[in-house]
């Protein structure tokens, strides 16, 4: 009954590789995101995808692409990966997008690793 | 657009002792303050939050204060137990562009409480 998933858990990689990060939620929410948390666990948001529609990119570099097939998921696609890239990413969903106050789901992260 | 800056970074307290992390934000049209929990190797979860419209929420033993004029809110970890230990972030949520809001967090407070 997993409410927000991701896979891989744990994803290590070479430089210069292109990887993919998958999410899916179970919750029937409209809004997705994608944050990332750096070494120092600072939490910074990517993305944000209502009803499959790129509502936020917070100058992300075109090398990360999202990508969300239908409502329940979201995925996240890095090309050409740096040293830089790594980190964990937490994807989230939310029932309500806008200025309305509303929980933020988390799922479990994605550890990511460039050597 | 929003900044939030929390203190303190870490907080160790003894069992049974009460615990107060403080965050101020920038942007007065904030209107949702929600506070994470985060534990080792897992996502973020929410433990409680606040609206703009009030002024303090209690949940057994963790409670939010918000002082609208002061832009700065309190979360209050009573009687704290080992399993109380964690990083603890807040966050604001606030306009990004049109109708569309973020969260931004802040920098996490380590708190350890030991026997």
């Amino acid at each position: 009954d997993t409410a927000v998933s991701q896979t891989p858990k744990y994803l290590v990689t070479q430089m210069g590789n292109d990887k993919s990060i998958k999410c899916e939620q179970n919750l029937g929410h409209d809004t997705m995101y994608w944050y990332k948390q750096d070494s120092k666990k600072f939490l910074k948001i990517m993305f944000s995808y209502n009803n499959k529609e790129l509502i936020i990119n917070e100058t992300v570099p075109n090398r990360f692409s999202p990508k969300s097939p239908d409502k329940a998921h979201l995925n996240l696609h890095i090309n050409s990966l740096e040293l830089g890239d790594s980190a964990v990413y937490f994807c989230a969903s939310s029932q309500v997008w806008g200025l309305a106050p509303d929980t933020q789901y988390f799922g479990p992260g994605t550890r990511l690793t460039v050597l | 657009g929003e900044n939030v800056e929390q203190h303190p970074s870490t907080l160790s307290v003894q069992e049974g002792d009460s615990a107060v992390i403080k965050c101020t934000y920038s942007d007065s049209a904030s209107n949702y303050f929600p506070w994470y929990k985060q534990e080792l190797g897992k996502g973020p979860q929410l433990i409680i939050d606040i609206r703009s419209n009030v002024g303090e929420k209690k949940d057994q033993r963790i409670a939010v204060t918000l002082n609208k004029t002061a832009k700065h809110f309190s979360l209050h970890i009573t009687e704290t137990q080992p399993e109380d230990s964690a990083v603890y972030f807040c966050a604001a949520l606030s306009r990004h562009t049109g109708t569309a809001s973020k969260l931004t967090f802040g920098t996490g407070t380590r708190l350890q409480v030991t026997l």
